[in-house]
Order: structure tokens, then C-alpha cells, then sequence
């Protein structure tokens, strides 16, 4: 299958400061990412749509001042996480997906603020 | 109603017996579904494609119903190793591509 990553795998940061995470499509040119967020024991819920060159379209209650997305080639996609707080604490997951609809996933950063 | 709708579980299955579980999903124009599994603070994992009336991968079967809407998925002669969330996965709409609704995930248990 494809090949997805994400940096960093875990982050622990203080209130406040901004976070980066960075998710790339290793083995083939994805025009589109997604960016997903998953609290313990709740389905993934989609954040955002990071297309290539252009500006993310975000899901509805996403604060896209607080997600910065940026997609600046075919094979990387980052979101940043700006003046986090506690509450924003989460496993981000990013995807990719091919022509034939299959999705594939990075393995994830699990953010803590304290 | 939710876009996708899962039986949380879980679903305690002895070694070696068959475990079915479905998922129903609201918007009736949908073509294609996906199954994957999702361990314990990893990523999912693609499992199982499903465009028409079913899929057989092993030990592991997709079968769609379109008039009911809802995909099962069974799993027979079950190993240690199939314990995990189960995702399903649905396109949220036909003209956004790539864009897809998840499933609560049901969880399977197998025990020795």
C-alpha cells in the first residue's frame, strides 16, 4: 500500500506556542490531504482539506486562524496548530488518497498541551 | 440519523470462530465503501475496498446491501491478531472527492 508519513509522531508543547506538523506522501502525488483529529475513544473527525496550491477548505466549526494549512506541493501537506491550548490536545492524523478512492493515513501525532 | 452508523461493540469472539458485524449508511447514492481497522492509538489501515456487491479477501468478507443500506463485514477462523477497531468508511458526497465519513468503529475482542 501507500506510503504516508507524519512528523512529529508525538509533540508536547505549553500553552500558548505553536506546533507543526508536517505529512507526506511518499510514493505518489496527492493534489488533495486531508487533516483529521481524534479524541480517545471517538471516530475521526475531519478537520480540513489541504489542496495543492491553493487555500484548505475547512469543515464546519474549524477554526481556520487556529489550523494553518499549508499544502505548498504534491507530496506535503503541514498544519499548524497556533496558540494551542490545553483543549487542543488530540491524535492529528493526516491522509492522502489515490484515484481510486483508497485513503491512506499517516500514523499520526498525538499532541499534548500542558 | 448519522451519515454512518456502527455498532460500537464490542464484539468478544473466541479464537477461531466468525464474527459479522454492519454498518448502515444515509446517503443512498454512495458507490464505493471502505473497511479499515484502526489498533489502539495508530492510524487506520485499509482492509477492504467495496464497490459493488461484495468483496472476499482470506478470511475476511464485505458484502453490500444497496436496498437496505449497510455493509457487513465477517471475519472467520478469527485470530488474537484481528482484535481492533473497525472502521467504516463512507464518501461523504459525490462530487467531493476524496472526502469521506467515518463510523464510530466497532470493536472486536478475540480471546484465546
Amino acid at each position: 500500500g501507500a506510503v504516508v508519513s507524519q512528523h512529529p509522531s508525538w509533540v508536547i508543547c505549553k500553552s500558548g506556542t505553536s506546533v507543526k506538523i508536517e505529512c507526506r506522501s511518499l510514493d505518489f502525488q496527492a493534489t488533495t490531504m486531508f487533516w483529521y483529529r481524534q479524541f480517545p475513544k471517538q471516530s475521526l473527525m475531519l478537520m480540513a482539506t489541504s489542496n495543492e496550491g491553493s487555500k484548505a477548505t475547512y469543515e464546519q466549526g474549524v477554526e481556520k486562524d487556529k489550523f494553518l494549512i499549508n499544502h505548498a506541493s504534491l507530496t506535503l501537506s503541514t498544519l499548524t496548530v497556533t496558540s494551542a491550548h490545553p483543549e487542543d490536545s488530540s491524535f492529528y492524523i493526516c491522509s492522502a488518497t489515490n484515484t481510486a478512492y483508497e485513503q491512506y493515513f499517516g500514523p499520526g501525532t498525538r499532541l499534548t498541551v500542558t | 440519523r448519522k451519515e454512518v452508523e456502527q455498532d460500537p461493540g464490542p464484539f468478544n469472539v473466541p479464537e477461531g470462530a466468525t464474527v459479522a458485524f454492519n454498518c448502515t449508511y444515509s446517503n443512498s447514492a454512495s458507490q464505493s465503501f471502505f473497511w479499515y481497522r484502526q489498533d489502539c492509538r495508530k492510524e487506520p489501515k485499509l482492509l477492504m475496498s467495496v464497490y459493488s456487491s461484495g468483496n472476499e479477501d482470506g478470511r475476511f468478507t464485505a458484502q453490500l446491501n444497496r436496498a437496505s443500506q449497510y455493509i457487513s463485514l465477517l471475519i472467520r477462523d478469527s485470530k488474537l491478531s484481528d482484535s481492533a477497531t473497525y472502521l467504516c468508511v463512507v464518501p461523504m458526497t459525490t462530487d467531493s472527492w476524496g472526502k469521506f465519513q467515518f463510523g464510530a468503529g466497532t470493536q472486536v475482542v478475540v480471546t484465546p
